[in-house]
């Protein structure tokens, strides 16, 4: 079975632009959720979608938005962009049974500079 | 809140010497408790993962994790290092009903030869 695939894996945008990025999860698992790794914050949940519904949202601000589509791969979009938010950006996936035990599978990251 | 304390932000072991990583969690309720491993350039790879049928809980790659609820730990080990354990660790707790996963702050093993 293909693991989750993120793409692109690398990206370089400037402040104010905007960037969208895609994750492809496992087959047969529905939920996504969407994680930010920087040296200084560490790993923070952005937020986790399940049948196209965003299920939890983590503490960030509206300028990072997602969607699920209906064959269940997900997008990140960042709006205005700032230095910030230069970081590795992680998608994971899981089969979505809202179990806190259940396992994420993470993809390798896009990580996204920005100028 | 739960949340996860990783002790060491980096730890150095000569080959074939004991891996030790640590990690203490705050939680109220009896949590759920994960070790990830990740690599350069890679994402999280699970290792292991505490979900209260065993307080000892082995994983990949010769890693094991005790539970120990009187010290709120959940401590990583491996018996003999190898120079591929060179990688970033992180512990994580899963709150009680949803998928928001809360990771420490990770600790980087160096393996000497």
């Amino acid at each position: 079975k293909a693991g989750v695939t993120q793409t692109p894996r690398y990206l370089i945008k400037t402040r104010g632009q905007q960037v969208t990025l895609s994750c492809s999860p496992i087959s047969g698992h529905r939920s996504v959720s969407w994680y930010q790794q920087t040296p200084g914050q560490g790993l923070q949940f952005l937020f986790e979608y399940f049948s196209e519904t965003q299920r939890n949202k983590g503490n960030f601000p509206g300028r990072f938005s997602g969607r699920q589509f209906s064959n269940s791969r997900s997008e990140m979009n960042v709006s205005t962009l700032e230095l910030g938010d230069s970081a590795l950006y992680l998608c994971a996936s899981s089969l979505g049974g809202g179990a806190p035990q259940e396992t994420q599978y993470f993809g390798p990251g896009t990580r996204l500079l920005v100028l | 809140a739960q949340s996860v304390t990783q002790l060491g932000s980096h730890v150095s072991v000569s080959e074939g010497a004991l891996v030790l990583l640590r990690c203490n969690y705050s939680s109220s309720v009896p949590p759920y408790l994960f070790w990830y491993v990740q690599y350069p350039n890679q994402g999280l790879q699970l290792l292991l993962k505490y979900t209260s049928a065993a307080t000892l809980v082995k994983g990949i790659n010769g890693f094991e994790a005790e539970f120990k609820k009187s010290e709120t730990s959940f401590h990583l080990t491996k018996p003999s290092a190898h120079m591929s354990d060179a990688a970033e660790y992180f512990c994580a707790v899963s709150p009680y009903n949803n998928n928001d996963m809360r990771f420490g702050a990770g600790t980087r093993l160096t393996v000497k030869p």
